[in-house]
């Protein structure tokens, strides 16, 4: 299972883009990169995910090296209701590889600043 | 549209004693998950259902823990002799397919359980 890792904590100034980085080294060739976040005293909250080639939608970008080993969640003009964790997870999937369970790390606590 | 409803919001129970939380998933979605929370650390996987069976349990701590799906929508998790290190927020998910390509999940707001 490939296993990721984040920084503990960001600071990002409000209407600044944030970058949040994920390292995920041994990632395998078909396994997506998830993005989710939880506001304090909510559930996580799907942003983004990906394979291969950069992703963007409403929320976010998300940008996967060419290698797959690292990518990067950038927020374009964050906002102070972005402050949240961030958690970068690799799926683990069942065997014929569709149906899957995230695994949460501890992920990357980001504080938008006024 | 509706999200993933979970009730109750806030649970306190006694030591010893059997508690039960309910999921209602989003309509139509054929993967539940279960999942348990414990203050500053991520969530931690319980349970996984597809459609009306588990399809991985792997995660529940004992045999006190015990979850059901049995029409493949709402679902109860069931916690029999409750001890204080049961006390975490417990969160719901579902997602449509439960298939990694294109089905997140989508968590409710968790049930905060609190053992005295």
């Amino acid at each position: 299972d490939a296993k990721t890792t984040q920084p503990p904590s960001m600071d990002c100034a409000e209407g600044r883009a944030a970058n949040l980085p994920c390292n995920h080294s041994t990632i395998s060739g078909n396994e997506y990169v998830y993005w989710y976040r939880q506001i304090h005293s909510q559930g996580p909250q799907y942003i983004i995910h990906g394979l291969k080639n950069n992703e963007t939608n409403e929320m976010a970008s998300l940008i996967i090296t060419e290698d797959r080993k690292s990518s990067t969640l950038i927020l374009p003009h964050a906002t102070l209701r972005d402050t949240a964790v961030y958690y970068c997870i690799v799926p683990v999937t069942y065997s014929g590889g569709s149906n899957y369970k995230l695994t949460f790390g501890k992920g990357t606590l980001l504080t938008v600043n006024p | 549209g509706a999200g993933v409803s979970q009730t109750p919001s806030n649970k306190v129970t006694e030591k010893g004693k059997y508690v039960e939380l309910r999921c209602d998933p989003i309509s139509g979605h054929t993967a539940l998950y279960w999942y348990r929370q414990s203050l500053g650390q991520g969530p931690e996987f319980l349970i996984y259902f597809q459609g009306t069976g588990a399809a991985d349990d792997s995660g529940l701590p004992n045999d006190r823990f015990f979850a059901v799906r049995p029409e493949g929508s709402v679902s109860t998790l069931k916690i029999q002799r409750t001890e204080r290190g049961d006390s975490a927020v417990y969160l719901c998910a579902s997602s449509l397919t439960g298939t990694v390509y294109n089905s997140p999940l989508h968590f409710g707001n968790g049930t905060r359980l609190t053992v005295t």
